[in-house]
């Protein structure tokens, strides 16, 4: 069956540096992937997406990068800032079909 | 304002006791979907909608019915409720381009207690 892993349950960074979380999947081959944040008790929101054919997306401080061979997806926030603390999901989707989101990694940027 | 609108906030309610949690989007599209959400689960779509009379099942549809009379609503119907479906629930929708649904829209959530 299909699987989606996010690298923690939780990661801890200092203000400043390149807070980096992964997301790998198995038995899929997903035509696109998402990255959405989530705030306690509010609804996730959208942030990037890359297609199987990009290898890197970049917007603002925020990059993605999509490895199908090694069926990994990684994201990166630069700078980060305790504003950027909130728990992130990837989501996979192929054509039409619905789309099967991680656990999510909460993220802790410490100042 | 372009958005998801999701009623109630938060919902209490006994066992069996029926409930409709609604959906509605301003924004033209025709992709919707409900998600709830439990702690080490992550969130699991329950039903989908293609389109107007067009719903298909998720992961975790069970009690659960769903339905898509008009392009802007999709009423998440519990006909009766179990203490396990006690979660917060999610709607969603995006646009139809190409091959790919694009990005999801959120609705701010339904917090339900099934006691």
């Amino acid at each position: 069956s299909q699987k989606i892993e996010q690298n923690s349950e939780a990661l801890n960074i200092q203000e400043g540096k390149t807070a980096t979380l992964t997301c790998n999947y198995t038995n899929y081959s997903p035509a696109y992937l998402q990255w959405y944040r989530q705030d306690p008790g509010r609804g996730p929101v959208f942030l990037l997406l890359i297609r199987e054919n990009e290898k890197e997306k970049r917007k603002e401080r925020l990059k993605v990068t999509f490895d199908t061979t090694l069926k990994q997806s990684l994201f990166h926030i630069t700078a980060s800032q305790p504003a950027d603390s909130a728990t992130y999901l990837c989501a996979l989707q192929r054509g039409y079909q619905k789309v099967t989101f991680g656990t999510g990694t909460k993220l802790q940027v410490i100042p | 304002e372009a958005q998801v609108t999701q009623n109630p906030r938060y919902l209490i309610t006994v066992t069996g006791k029926k409930l409709t949690v609604t959906c509605s989007q301003n924004m033209n599209h025709e992709y919707m979907s409900w998600y709830r959400q439990d702690p080490g689960l992550g969130l699991r779509q329950i039903y989908y909608s293609m389109n107007v009379e067009v719903t298909d099942k998720g992961d975790v549809p069970e009690g659960y019915k769903v339905s898509r009379k008009e392009k802007r609503n999709f009423p998440l119907i519990l006909e009766s409720p179990s203490p396990n479906q006690t979660s917060l629930y999610f709607c969603a929708s995006s646009i139809r381009q190409g091959a790919t649904n694009e990005k999801l829209f959120f609705g701010s959530g339904t917090q339900l207690s099934v006691l």
